[in-house]
């Protein structure tokens, strides 16, 4: 089975903290996603990585970068949290093209006072 | 840019019933697919879909794409109590990673 794990379930940070979110998968996919799901909004793309040490923006990469040093590990950071990155931060790993689907992490909800 | 709509966004009905979740979406795609959410979790891949009249079926679930019409559909037959979840389509452009998901359908199988 894919295995895609995140380092924490929960999380409450202050407001200009620097965050970090990390995300491990087990299945030696090339490439990494990470979404916010957020109500009415539905998930959208933050940033995704290919490749080690290569990344994309997404839909909303404002006030976020990513570093993938690792095949398995891909890290979203917030540079300086603000209260609307208040949100579930949802992590993904897959396989290629053309048949490529995305396993999901369980999901992190993060909390910015 | 690609917009991808569902509907119904909330759906009740009840055990036995049978029903249909759409899913449109605006541009040339080759891959979609249906994802499933049960409150507090992550999601679990159902389907995908990569050709014109792909029909794909998961127990009381069945999911269909017309790449003409941009539609997909998920039919869901003699629906149980444990089918509660949110369901997701997600779209990808062709050659592109990046998924575009719909804002979700909110299942509530009623006994």
């Amino acid at each position: 089975d894919v295995k895609v794990t995140q380092s924490s379930r929960y999380l409450v940070k202050r407001t200009g903290e620097k965050v970090f979110l990390e995300c491990v998968q087990d299945m030696d996919h090339e490439n990494m996603f990470w979404y916010r799901q957020d109500p009415g909004l539905g998930l959208r793309l933050i940033y995704f990585s290919y490749d080690v040490k290569m990344k994309e923006k997404g839909d909303i990469p404002e006030g976020y970068s990513v570093s993938r040093e690792k095949k398995e590990r891909f890290s979203l950071i917030l540079e300086s949290a603000s209260t609307n990155q208040t949100s579930m931060y949802l992590c993904a790993s897959g396989t290629s093209l053309p048949q490529e689907t995305q396993y999901f992490g369980p999901g992190t909800r993060l909390l910015v006072l | 840019e690609l917009k991808v709509e569902q509907n119904p966004l909330f759906l009740s009905m009840q055990e036995g019933k049978n029903y249909t979740i759409y899913c449109n979406y605006s541009t040339t795609s080759d891959r979609l697919y249906w994802y499933r959410q049960d409150p507090g979790k992550s999601l679990e891949s159902l389907f995908v879909l990569l050709s014109n009249g792909a029909v794909k079926q998961e127990g009381r679930l069945m999911a269909s794409l017309d790449t003409k019409a941009r539609l997909s559909t998920l039919h869901i037959t003699a629906a149980v109590h444990d089918l509660s979840a949110t369901y997701f389509c997600a779209v990808a452009e062709v050659g592109n990673y990046k998924l575009t998901f719909g804002k979700g359908t909110l299942l509530t199988v009623n006994p």
